[in-house]
């Protein structure tokens, strides 16, 4: 069975920052893996979906690479603002491939 | 651009009752999903339903039952609300079941069982 965890599950930093938050998977078959952004009293926001097949994924000051075999998954926040202040969960499909398996999340908070 | 609409956003029910959770969703998506999330767990997935007039459980389906109205309706029912069930209710739909697509999440129901 898939487990995904997240390290840590809360993170503070200055303003402009350079930062890296961390997902870990038991099964390294997975399909792909997704990241997300969660802001208090929301839904998820989907920021980048990697394939099995790729390495990594970029979008804006986002980039998240995929190591299967290592069975992890970062995202790289560069020049970190107040407004990326949210809850960041990595999900990783099941064994199938058909669903999500998600982690707990990281709590960031990025101080001005 | 509304996306995933659900309601109500809040609820408060005592044990016992049953309600239904309405999630709909615009984007002319296949697949539709409802999870609940939980302090320090994640989001689990209670049922999903790959396409119009098919449902399959997820991972904690007990207490549960869902209903494909149509392409862009996905219901949850609690028959009978227990105060385990207190949680964040969150649905999401996705163009298709194979995840080669981002999912687009509604911005939940907020669910307290007294």
């Amino acid at each position: 069975k898939q487990e995904v965890t997240q390290i840590p599950a809360a993170l503070s930093v200055p303003e402009g920052e350079n930062l890296v938050l961390n997902c870990s998977f038991t099964d390294s078959a997975i399909y792909n893996l997704q990241w997300f952004r969660q802001d208090p009293g929301k839904g998820l926001t989907s920021l980048l979906l990697i394939q099995s097949s790729q390495r990594e994924q970029t979008s804006g000051r986002l980039n998240a690479s995929l190591d299967k075999s290592s069975g992890r998954s970062t995202l790289y926040i560069a020049a970190s603002q107040p407004g990326d202040s949210a809850t960041y969960l990595c999900a990783a499909t099941d064994n199938y491939g058909q669903n999500f398996v998600f982690g707990p999340g990281t709590r960031l908070s990025v101080l001005p | 651009n509304a996306g995933v609409t659900q309601t109500p956003k809040f609820q408060v029910l005592k044990t016992g009752q049953s309600m239904t959770l309405q999630c709909a969703q615009d984007m002319n998506h296949n697949s539709m999903y409802w999870y609940r999330q939980d302090p320090g767990m994640g989001l689990r997935l209670i049922y999903y339903s790959a396409s119009e007039g098919t449902t399959d459980k997820g991972e904690v389906p007990n207490g549960y039952n869902v209903s494909r109205l149509n392409k862009r309706e996905f219901s949850l029912r609690l028959e009978s609300a227990a105060p385990s069930q207190t949680s964040v209710y969150f649905c999401a739909s996705s163009g298709t079941l194979v995840l080669d697509q981002p999912q687009h999440f509604g911005d939940g129901t907020r669910l307290s069982i007294l």
